[in-house]
């Protein structure tokens, strides 16, 4: 069964710390691995895919298979970071994109 | 380009009355989804159609929930007879291909509170 976990709901960093959002999965097969970002009052977007291995608006994250995360992070915290994050995988079988319980990223100035 | 539109964008009704949602994706693309999001929680997956066919309805309340999508572009969802733990956020999304990046373009939802 595919499963996404994210074990915080809450992460408070100030401006200009590092942050980690942490991400881990459970899927037998090859996953693919997304980041969904929702900012104040907008509508749920993409932010990076593990497949593309790029950086958006200065976040990473690396697929660790053998840890099966998918955490993600930046090096220098912005305010405007400020967003509820959601982990989401795709497995090879099925097209069926799952969610994680997602993390709330606060940025304090 | 026109995002995906949804609608209504609030709605109170009392249990076991009944409710639908409207969804027209972007302009082209043949995936359409609904998810149902209860506070606190994540997007849970209800259906997901390819063009006017279901790929998957595995986490749908079948006894009543119900949902079309005609002639392969705008979808309903309908409840009825709706209950308490019915109240979320539904959200429509659509994407080009399936197989294609993964990535989903979402509505802004229509937020259902069931009293």
């Amino acid at each position: 069964a595919q499963r996404v976990t994210q074990p915080e709901k809450l992460l408070s960093v100030f401006k200009g710390a590092p942050v980690e959002l942490k991400c881990n999965y459970s899927y037998s097969g090859s996953p693919e691995l997304f980041w969904y970002v929702q900012y104040s009052r907008q509508r749920l977007q993409l932010l990076l895919r593990h497949i593309s291995r790029e950086s958006i608006k200065g976040f990473t994250a690396d697929l660790n298979k053998g840890e099966t995360s998918f955490h993600l992070k930046k090096p220098f915290a912005q305010e405007e970071d400020s967003a509820m994050y959601y982990c989401a995988l795709r497995g090879d079988s099925s097209y069926k994109l799952i969610f994680g319980s997602g993390t709330r990223l606060l940025v304090r100035p | 380009e026109a995002g995906v539109a949804q609608s209504p964008r609030y709605k109170i009704i009392e249990k076991r009355q009944s409710v639908a949602f409207w969804c027209n994706p972007i302009s082209g693309h043949a995936t359409l989804y609904w998810y149902q999001q209860i506070l606190g929680q994540g997007p849970k997956l209800l259906i997901q159609f390819q063009n006017n066919g279901v790929v998957d309805d595995s986490q749908l309340p079948k006894d009543r929930f119900s949902a079309e999508r005609l002639k392969g572009v705008d979808s309903t969802l309908k409840i009825q007879p709706a209950k308490l733990e019915d109240s979320a956020v539904y959200l429509c999304a659509s994407s080009l291909n399936p197989g294609v990046a993964g990535e989903l373009f979402f509505g802004e939802g229509s937020r259902l509170t069931v009293l």
